[in-house]
Order: structure tokens, then C-alpha cells, then sequence
């Protein structure tokens, strides 16, 4: 079935190095993918997105790679700062599914001072 | 930056009581979904509009909840009879068209007593 997971539910790391957070799909008619962040108590904030044509794609500080042939998304964060602790979601849409996104459970990013 | 807007923030009511969650999209995005949050999951829809009209609402259970956008503009959720197993975040998010990003407003947090 239709299901988006994570590797890790909590990732700790220290101020300044570089984050790396996993994400495995099991849609393989899946067309788009998007990395959220979440902060307590807000709502998702749209980091980056990632066609199925591409398989990497940059931001600020940010960069997602994307692996078909292994159904596997990653979100990489430069220099890691404390505004980067929160909650991080990867979601998918599967074309056959009228373009639902489908939520993972996510994963906790602790910066360590 | 245009948001979507949501209100209540907080809602805290009694099983059995009826309950209304506003959202007011980002000007000119014609899509508007409804998600519901469960702590420590990550967001699941319940309902998706194109303007006036309801796409999927596959996953609301409309013995309790309804929603409406009449206008093709803002949105109510409405749970009655509100049951405890409701006490979750509510998130209205919006878009363009789909599929497109979609933006999240901050969310309702319901607690049910």
C-alpha cells in the first residue's frame, strides 16, 4: 500500500555540522516529494520540493536527493543551526491518487550546542 | 508573505459539543485542504476543495464531520458530536492548483474533555 517512512525518528548533531535525514517511499508511481519542517505547536513550513525527473535539487543551505531505482529521499542541511530543531516530514504524491500528499511519520532534528 | 489563516487557535470542548475550525486560504489559491495531526504523526487529509467543490473526502467521517467553502474563498470544519478520540491538530493548507505546494497555516489544537 501507500506509506511514506522514515529511518530515524530522532537525529541529534552539533551546531555547525551538516544533517542528513532519510526517507523511504513505497509509491513508485509517486511524481512529487516535499520536505516540511515543523516547529511545536505550528503548522508545516515548506522547505523543498523534488520532481520525479530530477534527483537532486538546492536551496539555501538545503538539498534533497532523490533515488528511484531505491524508492529513497534525502534532505541535507548545511551547517546545521538551532533554528533548524524541529520536527521533519517528507511527503509524497502519488499520481494515481489525485495528487494526495501522504505524510510520513517524521523525524525529531536535535542541534546540540 | 501571505499566510493562510486559521482560527481558533486553541479550541477546548466536551464530548458530545459541536465544534468549528475557520481557515482563509492564501489569496488567489484555489485549492484548500484539511488535514487532520495526531501528536508525533504526520498530517493525514480529510478533505480537499477546488474552489466551491469537494475533490476527496475519502478519509472525513462524515457521520461527525462536514466542511464546506462556499465561496470558493475561506473554509469551516465542523465535528458534531465532538468524541475524544477528535483531540488532535487541525491544519488547513492551500495551493494554487494541484498538483503545487502546499502551504500551511498554523492550526487548530483541539482538546477534547
Amino acid at each position: 500500500g501507500e506509506s511514506v517512512g522514515l529511518h530515524l525518528p530522532t537525529l541529534s548533531v552539533q551546531e555547525g555540522d551538516n544533517s542528513i535525514i532519510n526517507c523511504a517511499y513505497s509509491n513508485s508511481a509517486s511524481d512529487y516529494f516535499i520536505w516540511y519542517k515543523q516547529e511545536s505547536g505550528k503548522g508545516p513550513q515548506f522547505i523543498i520540493d523534488i520532481r520525479s525527473n530530477m534527483d537532486k535539487r538546492q536551496g539555501q543551505r538545503v538539498t534533497v536527493l532523490l533515488n528511484k531505482t531505491v524508492k529513497h529521499l534525502s534532505l541535507q542541511i548545511a551547517a546545521t543551526q538551532p533554528g533548524d530543531s524541529a520536527v521533519y516530514f517528507c511527503a509524497e504524491t502519488p499520481m494515481d491518487s489525485s495528487y494526495k500528499l501522504i505524510f510520513g511519520s517524521g523525524t525529531r532534528l536535535l542541534v546540540r550546542p | 508573505e501571505a499566510e493562510v489563516a486559521q482560527s481558533p487557535r486553541y479550541k477546548i470542548t466536551e464530548k458530545s459539543q459541536a465544534v468549528a475550525f475557520w481557515c482563509d486560504p492564501i489569496s488567489g489559491h484555489a485549492t484548500l485542504y484539511w488535514y487532520r495531526q495526531i501528536l508525533g504523526q504526520g498530517p493525514e487529509l480529510l478533505v480537499q476543495f477546488q474552489d466551491e467543490s469537494v475533490v476527496d473526502d475519502s478519509q472525513l467521517p462524515k457521520d461527525r464531520f462536514s466542511a464546506e467553502r462556499l465561496k470558493g474563498v475561506d473554509s469551516t470544519l465542523k465535528i458534531q458530536p465532538a468524541e475524544l478520540g477528535d483531540s488532535a491538530m487541525y491544519l488547513c493548507a492551500s495551493s494554487r492548483e494541484e498538483p503545487d505546494t502546499q502551504y500551511f497555516g498554523p492550526g487548530t489544537r483541539l482538546t477534547v474533555l
